[in-house]
């Protein structure tokens, strides 16, 4: 079974400038979570999305949104870059979205801002 | 609120030692416990999970993790370091539908 995988896995945006992430789940999961980890501040969650629908958000100002299709894929948006957003994001997916249920990471996209 | 913590920024074993990587948590309720390793430029692995029964959980690449509920406490152990072990490991509890992640263990074996 193929894994989560991200795209794209590397991007240089200007300050200003917006982007979009990419995040195809494994196969039959329906939650896709988003988390920035950066050396400063380590792993933090941005948003969860079950179903198309967004379950939970971070502690994240509102230039981070994201969304959830029909068949599970996921994007993240960041509008209005700022020289701090530069950071690894990450995708997980997993088959339920409570409880035990273990998260499976993507790669990641490295997003440099400058 | 949910929380993790890895006291220890970075281990050092000699190959061939066991290893521990400690974590410890504090939970409201039922604790839903999970370790990740991470390698350079890449996502993070899952390598083993606590839900519920024995106290000792045996995961992915010869890692196992001992929970202990009276010192709230979730240490990943291998009995054998390899060199190849050595990467960034993660602590995590499940705090509805998030992880909440601990600060990260650098893990150095040496040949």
């Amino acid at each position: 079974k193929a894994g989560v995988t991200q795209t794209p896995r590397y991007l240089i945006k200007t300050r200003g400038q917006q982007v979009t992430l990419s995040c195809s789940p494994i196969s039959g999961h329906r939650s896709v979570s988003w988390y920035q980890q950066t050396p400063g501040q380590g792993l933090q969650f941005l948003f969860e999305y079950f179903s198309e629908t967004q379950r939970n958000k971070g502690n994240f100002p509102g230039r981070f949104s994201g969304r959830q299709f029909s068949n599970s894929r996921s994007e993240m948006n960041v509008s209005t870059l700022e020289l701090g957003d530069s950071a690894l994001y990450l995708c997980a997916s997993s088959f339920g979205d409570r409880g035990g249920y273990e998260q499976y990471f993507g790669p990641g996209t490295r997003l440099t801002v400058t | 609120a949910q929380s993790v913590a890895q006291p220890e920024d970075q281990v050092n074993v000699a190959e061939g030692n066991p290893l521990t990587v400690k974590c410890t948590y504090s939970v409201s309720g039922n604790p839903y416990l999970f370790w990740y390793v991470q390698y350079p430029n890449r996502g993070l692995q899952f390598l083993l999970k606590y839900i519920t029964g024995d106290n000792l959980v045996k995961g992915s690449y010869g890692f196992e993790a001992e929970f202990n509920k009276s010192q709230t406490s979730f240490h990943l152990k291998k009995p054998s370091a390899l060199v190849s072990d050595s990467a960034l490991y993660f602590c995590a509890v499940r705090d509805h539908d998030k992880l909440i992640f601990g600060t990260g263990t650098r893990l150095q074996v040496f040949p």
